[in-house]
């Protein structure tokens, strides 16, 4: 069965730190993207990546950064987390650019204290 | 950046009720999605409208591509205790660079009454 895998399903980190978010898939995939959804507010895209070593800010990049070194791998940096970044955030990849499905994974419920 | 309207907000119902919900853009799409989100997991696809006016069923779920192209419906009938969750209607435009991302909804919450 073809699989989004996050790291974490739950993180609990201190206001400054510096935040990994990994995500990885096994389906080959060209497009990966970075939610992150909050109530009332749906999934508001982070950054996405079309290939290897690219990257583009979604609607919400600030205080975000991304890295994608390898196909099936796009990571997800806080660089300094705040307490307003506490939220469920959500990986998903797609085949290619009018590939018209997501597939996500099972979300990471960061707390920042 | 752009957010559908996604209504009602959330929903309480008793098991064997239908249920409606909708999605409205300012924006024509190409494409309309209906995702699934259970408690603690990833939003999973439902159906996908490919088509102004195209009417897809999937079981007990049954979704509408609006003929404006700018509202998409989705229905299901006789609810069961599964059908809990959040739903998340989604659209896409023209696969040029920079439109095929996929906009969401902001979900409506179906919870079943015992």
């Amino acid at each position: 069965d073809v699989k989004v895998t996050q790291s974490s399903r739950y993180l609990v980190k201190r206001t400054g730190e510096k935040v990994f978010l990994e995500c990885v898939q096994d389906m080959d995939h060209e497009n990966m993207f970075w939610y992150r959804q909050d109530p009332g507010l749906g999934l508001r895209l982070i950054y996405f990546s079309y290939d290897v070593k690219m990257k583009e800010k979604g609607d919400i990049p600030e205080g975000y950064s991304v890295s994608r070194e390898k196909k099936e791998r796009f990571s997800l940096i806080l660089e300094s987390a705040s307490t307003n970044q506490t939220s469920m955030y959500l990986c998903a990849s797609s085949l290619d650019r009018v590939n018209y499905g997501y597939t996500f994974g099972s979300g990471t419920r960061l707390t920042v204290v | 950046g752009q957010q559908l309207n996604q209504s009602p907000q959330s929903m309480f119902i008793q098991e064997g009720e239908d249920v409606s919900m909708n999605c409205t853009s300012s924006s024509i799409f190409n494409t309309w999605l209906w995702y699934k989100q259970d408690p603690g997991e990833g939003p999973v696809l439902l159906i996908a409208l490919y088509k102004a006016g195209e009417l897809t069923s999937n079981g007990r779920l049954t979704a509408q591509f609006g003929i404006t192209r700018k509202d998409s419906f989705l229905n299901i009938s006789a609810s069961i205790p599964s059908d809990v969750g959040i739903y998340f209607c989604a659209g896409q435009g023209r696969a040029n660079f920079g439109n095929e991302k996929l906009t969401f909804g902001t979900g409506t919450r179906l919870t079943i009454i015992p």
